[in-house]
């Protein structure tokens, strides 16, 4: 099974709302990652965890908050959102965080902002 | 610091057509390069990836690439396209020391006309 699911596929939450978005993978994987992409643009890194502890933030908002409570498991979540966060969340996992590791990526979820 | 320019924001081909989408990278020693492609409303999936060793690279739905260091370039080609290979495509490089972490083109869009 080489599949990362994510839920839900799509989310409207307005700026004063709190929401959890979740990824799920069970392939064994040790690293997981969080992206933020907008339209028509490249994936941004956001957050990654090696061994279920955050190894990487990208500088970003703490209005986002990523956690992860199990090897499998990996959750972000939003508070007090604005509407520039609208994009697609995607959600990745790796064998390991080096290069010559393939990440996996779910489907994402389409966040929109009111 | 490390880049990757995609030169073509944009290419149509017709189907059966060959098809070359171009990928130049900077980056002070030996890259870590990768080719995705991201289905519309889809995660990102790699087509293939290149550390080292033959520079001439086979990936999966009948990619290849080529690794061309005294052109700082990684380009991808498919002999005979598929309607189904419309698709945004992004190239990416990363360094072995920074792991989990890639810069991507901005990516490249492919339309296959019948």
């Amino acid at each position: 099974d080489t599949e990362v699911t994510q839920t839900p596929k799509h989310l409207v939450m307005g700026m004063t709302n709190k929401k959890s978005l979740k990824c799920e993978q069970h392939m064994g994987h040790r690293a997981m990652y969080w992206y933020k992409q907008k339209a028509k643009k490249p994936p941004e890194l956001m957050f990654v965890y090696s061994y279920e502890k955050l190894s990487i933030n990208e500088s970003v908002p703490s209005r986002f908050s990523p956690e992860c409570p199990n090897s499998s498991l990996l959750n972000l979540h939003l508070h007090a959102l604005q509407p520039e966060d609208s994009a697609l969340y995607l959600c990745a996992s790796s064998q390991g965080t080096g290069n010559s590791y393939e990440q996996y990526f779910g489907p994402g979820t389409r966040l929109t902002v009111t | 610091a490390q880049s990757v320019t995609q030169p073509d924001i944009h290419i149509t081909v017709s189907e059966g057509a060959s098809l070359e989408l171009r990928c130049n990278y900077s980056y002070g020693a030996t890259p870590y390069l990768f080719w995705y492609v991201q289905s519309p409303g889809q995660g990102l999936q790699l087509l293939l990836k290149y550390f080292s060793g033959d520079t001439l690279v086979q990936g999966i739905k009948g990619f290849e690439a080529e690794f061309k260091r005294s052109q700082s370039s990684f380009n991808l080609r498919k002999p005979s396209v598929h309607w189904s290979d419309a698709a945004e495509y992004f190239c990416a490089v990363g360094a072995f020391y920074n792991a989990g972490k890639s810069t991507f083109g901005d990516g490249t869009t492919l339309t296959v006309k019948p």
